[in-house]
């Protein structure tokens, strides 16, 4: 299986400032995906990151808020920008291999 | 888009006992489907997947099993150990391409008492 590094793993942030996760792959992959786990709850998928074009947002996320860069096949990054308690959770990318998903460790964001 | 329901929300059984955690799903179009498991802490793991032209998988000690015309799928887990506690997520989608996207059910929390 793919072999995914996230970091950072955890972060404590200001309100109103801005975070960048950064994820890389051992291997090349088409799409690589960026979900949210709120705490206790479900993976629900902020947006689909393509190379070479603009990333796909899910119904209740937007660009400016979450704005996503994969520069190549190996690497991608998301933006939590301006910052609020609410955006307190955990930020997971993923990918697909021979269509099994597969997560990177998580970054914890904790927003003050 | 997909909807995946999972039930029940928590789930406790005697070590040695059968678990089974239920999902539905909402697209006929969803033709792959995955369980995670989760342990606190820890990122998602898939431990059992069914494609939509099996009816039945099994490994080891767990199963999975799909009924396309109602659009539901279950997992098994047999002889349960006190290692199954975890949180166990369904998901639900396409195998690649353009349906890439996978649609997770709520999790339930699986406790295995000793």
């Amino acid at each position: 299986s793919a072999v995914i590094s996230q970091k950072p793993s955890r972060d404590i942030c200001q309100r109103g400032t801005s975070l960048t996760i950064q994820c890389q792959v051992d291997s090349q992959v088409t799409m690589m995906f960026w979900y949210r786990q709120q705490p206790g709850q479900s993976l629900t998928l902020i947006a689909t990151a393509n190379q070479g074009s603009e990333a796909t947002y899910e119904s209740g996320f937007v660009i400016d808020k979450f704005p996503i860069s994969r520069p190549n096949l190996t690497f991608s990054t998301l933006t939590v920008s301006n910052m609020s308690p609410e955006d307190s959770s955990i930020y997971l990318c993923s990918v697909r291999q021979n269509e099994k998903l597969f997560f990177g460790s998580g970054t914890q964001l904790s927003v003050l | 888009g997909e909807n995946v329901e999972q039930h029940p929300s928590t789930l406790s059984v005697q070590e040695g006992d059968s678990a089974v955690i239920k999902c539905t799903y909402s697209d006929s179009a969803s033709n792959y489907f995955p369980w995670y498991k989760q342990e606190l802490g820890k990122r998602p793991q898939l431990i059992i997947d069914i494609r939509s032209n099996v009816g039945e998988k099994k490994d080891q000690r767990i199963a999975v099993t799909l009924n396309k015309t109602a659009k539901h799928f279950s997992l098994h887990i047999t002889e349960t150990q006190p290692e199954d506690s975890a949180d166990y997520f369904c998901a639900a989608g396409g195998v690649g391409g353009a349906n890439s996207k996978l649609t997770f059910g709520k999790g339930i929390t699986l406790s295995v008492r000793p």
